[in-house]
This record gives structure tokens, C-alpha cells and sequence, in this order.
């Protein structure tokens, strides 16, 4: 079966922009979270949606956001671009959501760039 | 705040050398699951350890989760360049609450 799918894989901003990033989970899947990946702080948890909830959430700014649609695809916006934000933006979705012994399923991330 | 730390940090070995990477941590996890991450793609899970003590083999790869629940090795033998990535350790906490990683280990093994 298709794998987790995001978009864009690559994209540039300038500070003070917004941007929108897109995950299609695994069909079936209905947990969707997404992580920050830098060399310096590693692979930090962003936010959670289990069913068009949102579950967990982690401690970033409220410029960071999400979504999950019925279809289980999800969104996240960060708004207000900060230098600091350049990372590698993962998804990763799963059968049962977080806090079971079940597997990340992860996606091959979207590349922000803030100039 | 549960944290998770790796050592090393970097790690440049010769092909058939063995290795292990540690994962600490103060905190008890429910289950511990290390990723392999290679360059320009998401983490892939090798294993997942549910048990204190237990130890799992995936081919070469070894791995323990202590006893406490606490801490937890993955031990590489006769590394291959095929070994090469970035690989995470990541604890579970109780409930739902989200997976904790551990910045990683960057093994690169010169054939």
C-alpha cells in the first residue's frame, strides 16, 4: 500500500511569510502527528490528530497550527515565518495514534527554508 | 518533561567493526522503538521493546531494554556501509501521551 505522502518535499520562504504543508497518511490510518527535525534539537513533536481531533500537542507557538480533515490528510501552517524555523517538517501516521506500542509510519518530510 | 539522551552523538567506524549506541534516561517508558533514518527520507522503525531486560535481534543488530525500563543499547556487529544513517531511540510514555525522541546517533561506517 501507498506510504505516507507530503507535500511539498522542498520550498523557500522569507521571514514573515506564511506556509502550508500537507500529509496523506496511510489509508486506514486515522493518527496523524507531525515533528520538527533539526540538527540541533533532533526530532521535536509538534501536534497530534486522531480522528479530526487534535490529541496531543507539543510546546510551540501558537504560529504553528494544524488540521486533520475526514479523509484523515492533515495540514499544518505556521504563520508569521521566523529564521529559526528552517527545519525538516515529518509526518507520520499510525493504525492507533501515539501511546501505543504500534509503529510511526513516517513520511519523507517537507524541507522549509526561511531566508 | 521525559527526556531521552544518546551517545555518541557521532560515530565513523570501519567496515566490520562493531559498535553499540546507548539511550539514557531518568524517566520509565512504557516501551522503547529505535529508527533508522537514512539521508532524505523519514525514520523507519527496527524494533520495538515492551519488557525491562528483554533483548531482541534483528540479524546483526542487538537490542536491550533494561531492566528499568529506563535505558536501552542497540549493539551493531560486523558493520556494514549499509548501516550508515541516523538512528533514533524513542520512549513511551503512559496513555496518550506522544512519543519522546532522543536526538540520534549519526553512524557512518567506511567500507
Amino acid at each position: 500500500k501507498a506510504g505516507v505522502t507530503q507535500t511539498p518535499r522542498y520550498l523557500i520562504k522569507t521571514r514573515g511569510q506564511q506556509v502550508t504543508l500537507s500529509c496523506s497518511p496511510i489509508s486506514g490510518h486515522r493518527s496523524v502527528s507531525w515533528y520538527q527535525q533539526t540538527p540541533g534539537q533532533g526530532l521535536q513533536f509538534l501536534f497530534e490528530y486522531f480522528s479530526e481531533t487534535q490529541r496531543n500537542k507539543g510546546n510551540f507557538p501558537g504560529r504553528f497550527s494544524g488540521r486533520q480533515f475526514s479523509n484523515s490528510r492533515s495540514e499544518m501552517n505556521v504563520s508569521t515565518l521566523e529564521l529559526g524555523d528552517s527545519a525538516l517538517y515529518l509526518c507520520a501516521s499510525s493504525s492507533w495514534g501515539q501511546g501505543n506500542t504500534g509503529e510511526l509510519f513516517f513520511g519523507e518530510g517537507s524541507r522549509l527554508t526561511v531566508l | 518533561t521525559q527526556l531521552l539522551e544518546q551517545s555518541p552523538q557521532f560515530l565513523s567506524i570501519q567496515e566490520g567493526e562493531n559498535l553499540t549506541v546507548y539511550c539514557n534516561s531518568s524517566s520509565v517508558f512504557s516501551s522503547l522503538q529505535w529508527y533508522r533514518q537514512e539521508p532524505g527520507e523519514g525514520p523507519v522503525l527496527l524494533v520495538t521493546v515492551v519488557t525491562g531486560g528483554e533483548v531482541k535481534k534483528l540479524k546483526r543488530l542487538t537490542f536491550q531494554f533494561g531492566d528499568a525500563r529506563k535505558d536501552s543499547s542497540l549493539h551493531i556487529t560486523a558493520a556494514q556501509p549499509g548501516d550508515t544513517g541516523l538512528y533514533l531511540c524513542a520512549g513511551a510514555g503512559i496513555g496518550n501521551t506522544p512519543l519522546v525522541f532522543g536526538k540520534g546517533t549519526r553512524l557512518s561506517v567506511i567500507a
